[in-house]
């Protein structure tokens, strides 16, 4: 079935660091959601890419819909303590929302923690 | 703008029990998703609902269950607990089509 490999699965971060994280699948996607998830609460919704190539900026997030669409890359510059926590890439299952929507397929994510 | 809210956000119960959790969506959305996050497994999705249909199923026995009401809101039933289904629920509303999904902050079940 489908899935998404997210790289690295964890990182350690020093404040004013610059952050990135990518999420790779074998099949094609036409939408890339990346989402933030905190200790004991729901994801939270950070950046949306809807188009191949495109390069969309939320803040100091930043986040690349891959040419080959089977790719997606985010960001962080300039890395604050409250950067810290999961960040999880997704897709919609059947690869676009056309297909089967509201059944999200989610990376395993990548974990930012603050560097000891 | 109230968000998606669960309830409960906590809950213990005993092996072959049985559960309902419950989800309110945003105002005005008529989709909602209801996904599973544990360690091994990450986040899976169980169902989808629209319009008070189950749109959508994911791969769980049918121990899970749902539905939704003519307001949107929604619950989850799970009967004869196991101790594998200890995890957090997630619900998540959209208003439908690519527009995204907010999720709540979910329910934390444990099964003991």
């Amino acid at each position: 079935g489908q899935q998404l490999n997210q790289s690295p699965q964890s990182m350690f971060i020093q404040e004013g660091e610059d952050v990135s994280m990518n999420c790779t699948s074998s099949s094609i996607f036409n939408t890339w959601l990346w989402y933030k998830q905190d200790p004991g609460e729901g994801p939270v919704l950070l950046i949306a890419l809807y188009k191949a190539g495109e390069l969309t900026s939320n803040g100091r997030l930043t986040a690349q819909f891959g040419t080959t669409r089977k790719d997606s890359f985010l960001n962080i510059s300039a890395s604050i303590p409250s950067d810290v926590g999961i960040y999880f890439c997704a897709g919609p299952s059947g690869g676009n929302y056309g297909g089967s929507q509201g059944n999200l397929i989610f990376g395993k994510g990548t974990k930012l923690s603050v560097k000891p | 703008k109230a968000g998606v809210t669960q309830t409960p956000r906590y809950l213990i119960k005993t092996r072959g029990q049985q559960v309902t959790l419950s989800c309110s969506p945003i105002s005005g959305h008529r989709s909602v998703s209801w996904y599973q996050q544990t360690p091994g497994q990450g986040l899976q999705f169980l169902f989808e609902y629209f319009s008070e249909t189950q749109r959508n199923k994911g791969n769980f026995p049918g121990r899970f269950s749902g539905r939704q009401f003519s307001n949107s809101r929604s619950e989850m039933n799970v009967s004869t607990l196991e101790l594998g289904d200890s995890a957090l629920y997630l619900c998540a509303s959209s208003l439908g089509g690519d527009r995204g999904y907010t999720f709540g902050s979910g329910t934390r079940l444990t099964v003991v």
